[in-house]
């Protein structure tokens, strides 16, 4: 069966330190990656997506920016952390199951990592 | 760009009560999941609907998927206080080219079930 390892849990950064989260995937063969934000418990703000290695889009302009080193893994980073950037980090995978014109698909989610810039 | 909205922003219900929520879209989506939150966790997919019209049950859960494609409605039936928590649907365009692999999510309805 498919998996979803999200790591760290949670994470206390200084403003100004660098950050790399990772995301790795196991159980299924090129799946699309994704990076959401949850600020506040509500709301899922699309980061980056991914739909294969080194394939990376980005969704809105920010401090972060994100890598797809290998097929399953996932990596968001930054080099110098903003205040701005504390918040809820979840990690997805998705796989299309296309049949002609009817595409579908479920995403699954990982645990999250609580990051919190002080 | 897309966008769902999602309704109502929060319910607080007694137990043994049923639950309604929707989403609408200003814009169709071949693909509609709803997924819950607990507090801390990532979101668990409840429910997956890709016809329009299809009609979905999972245990006491039932979802459907508007004829128009712009939009779905999921109902809890006999709500338990593990109920509570955050919903969120989801819409996704599918189809070729990467963009149309995104999932647009509305902004959650936050259950809260009084025992």
């Amino acid at each position: 069966s498919q998996t979803i390892h999200q790591w760290p849990a949670t994470l206390v950064q200084p403003v100004g330190s660098p950050l790399s989260l990772e995301c790795t995937v196991e159980g299924t063969s090129n799946p699309n990656l994704y990076w959401y934000r949850q600020a506040a418990g509500r709301g899922l703000q699309l980061l980056f997506y991914s739909v294969g290695i080194g394939q990376i889009s980005s969704e809105v302009p920010q401090n972060l920016s994100a890598s797809r080193p290998q097929d399953r893994q996932f990596i968001l980073s930054s080099k110098k952390l903003l205040l701005s950037d504390s918040g809820f980090y979840l990690c997805a995978w998705s796989v299309i199951y296309g049949e002609r014109y009817q595409w579908d698909t479920e995403a699954f989610f990982g645990q999250g990592t609580r990051l919190t810039v002080v | 760009g897309q966008q769902l909205n999602q309704s109502p922003q929060s319910m607080f219900i007694q137990e043994g009560e049923d639950v309604s929520m929707n989403c609408t879209s200003s814009s169709i989506f071949n693909t509609w999941l709803w997924y819950k939150q607990d507090p801390g966790e990532g979101p668990v997919l409840l429910i997956a609907l890709y016809k329009a019209g299809e009609l979905t049950s999972n245990g006491r859960l039932t979802a459907q998927f508007g004829i128009t494609r712009k939009d779905s409605f999921l109902n809890i039936s006999a709500s338990i206080p593990s109920d509570v928590g955050i919903y969120f649907c989801a819409g996704q365009l599918g189809g070729s080219g990467g963009s149309n692999y995104k999932l647009t999510f509305g902004k959650g309805t936050l259950l809260t079930v009084n025992p």
